[in-house]
Formats: C-alpha cells, structure tokens, sequence
C-alpha cells in the first residue's frame, strides 16, 4: 500500500531533550516536506525536500533540523525541544521536485512540557 | 510570499443544506497550484483536488464542486446536499515555487 508513516504518532517529551520524529515513503516520491498544525493557523511549512541531499527552509524552520541522506526518509530533529514546539506535525510527499500534489503522513502529536 | 484566506472558521449546517466554504489567495505570481484537503475527526489529511493557475474551468466530483475565479482570486469548495461524514476541517492552500501556504482552515460540522 502506498503511504507516508511516522513515527512516533504520540510523544509527549521535557524540555531540551533531542528528539527525532521519522517520516518514510514508499512511493518513490522526490518532494518531502514537514508542517506543524496549530489551532487557528492552520499548516505551516517546517522544512522542504527537493530530492536527496538538498533542503530548504520553510515558513517556520527555527528550532528544527532535517536531513535526506535517502529518497524514502526524512526525518524531523529537534535538538533541544520548547513548549512552543507542542503541536501536531505531518510530513508529506509529492511525486515531483514540487509540492504540486502531497500525500500526508497520519500526523505526530507531540507535547513539549 | 503567498497568503491564503479563510474567512469562515466555523459552519454548522444540517444535513442535506448545501454549503460552500470561502478561500481567497494572494500571489504575484502567475503560475500557481491550488489545493483543498479535507481534515476528518480522526485527523489525516486527505488530498480533495488541485488546480492549476491556467485552468479556470469549474470542476464537479459527485456532490462536491470547485469554483476557481482568478478575478477575484477565489478557489472556492461546495458541497451539495451536506451529509454527516462531510463533517471535517477543510484547508484551502496555494503553493508556487517551493511555497506552501495553507489556510486556517474551516470546520464544517454536518448535524443529522
């Protein structure tokens, strides 16, 4: 079946300890990209991924790192975690080197206390 | 950067009314995707349709239909004859050039 996992679904975390948030595809997607969805903002951009090994910034990448050593995986890191990063996160994939159609992931739900 | 807006945060319907849900965009450029997905209670995002900024054509997919006018530069979403599972958020977003924006979205709750 084709699909965008994550992992965990559920974190609940203290503040300043690392935590990584995997995302996968298996559709041979080339564009993947993080959102953080927060009441009354709707989906905001974290991080964008062209293809292997190249990353940009979204519209609200502070606090956050992301690497694409391969196609499949792109993970989400945050180095040292705040109780404004508690929101619910997704990650996406779209078959181009573009946005023009996304696929979401089930969503991660994390809480930083 | 591109701005998307949905002015409607909440709608609350009864079913089988026909409702629409607003979106107007902001972009200086002249090539641009726009996108509606719909949010359910159990929280994924489902993927409903895409529009390119050169097709201006209507589209109807069963009981949900899309009216895209660049003139007012509005994408925006009816659904005819409301039913209980199209309760939902829904975004509307635009993107172009390796920006996507998103709406705040709209909650549309569909009572029986």
């Amino acid at each position: 079946e084709a699909q965008v996992t994550q992992n965990p679904r559920y974190l609940i975390t203290v503040t300043g300890k690392k935590l990584t948030v995997t995302c996968s595809q298996n559709m041979n997607h080339e564009y993947m990209s993080w959102y953080r969805q927060d009441p009354g903002l709707g989906l905001r951009q974290i991080y964008y991924s062209m293809n292997v090994e190249v990353t940009d910034k979204g519209d609200v990448p502070e606090g956050y790192k992301v690497s694409r050593k391969e196609k499949r995986n792109f993970p989400l890191i945050l180095e040292s975690p705040s109780p404004n990063q508690t929101s619910l996160y997704f990650c996406a994939s779209s078959e181009g080197t573009s946005a023009e159609t996304q696929y979401f992931g089930p969503g991660t739900r994390l809480l930083v206390l | 950067a591109q701005k998307v807006t949905q002015a409607q945060t909440e709608i609350s319907v009864v079913e089988k009314e026909d409702v629409t849900l607003d979106c107007v965009y902001e972009t200086r450029d002249t090539t641009y995707y726009l996108f509606w997905y719909k949010q359910p209670p159990s929280g994924e995002l489902v993927f409903l349709i895409r529009r390119n900024s050169f097709d201006e054509q209507n589209e109807i997919s069963g009981r949900y239909s899309w009216n895209f006018q660049k003139s007012t530069s509005s994408f925006n979403f009816t659904i005819t004859a409301s039913q209980v599972v199209d309760s939902a958020v829904y975004f509307c977003g635009c993107y172009n050039n390796n920006d996507m924006r998103f709406g705040a979205g709209t909650r549309l709750t569909v009572k029986p």
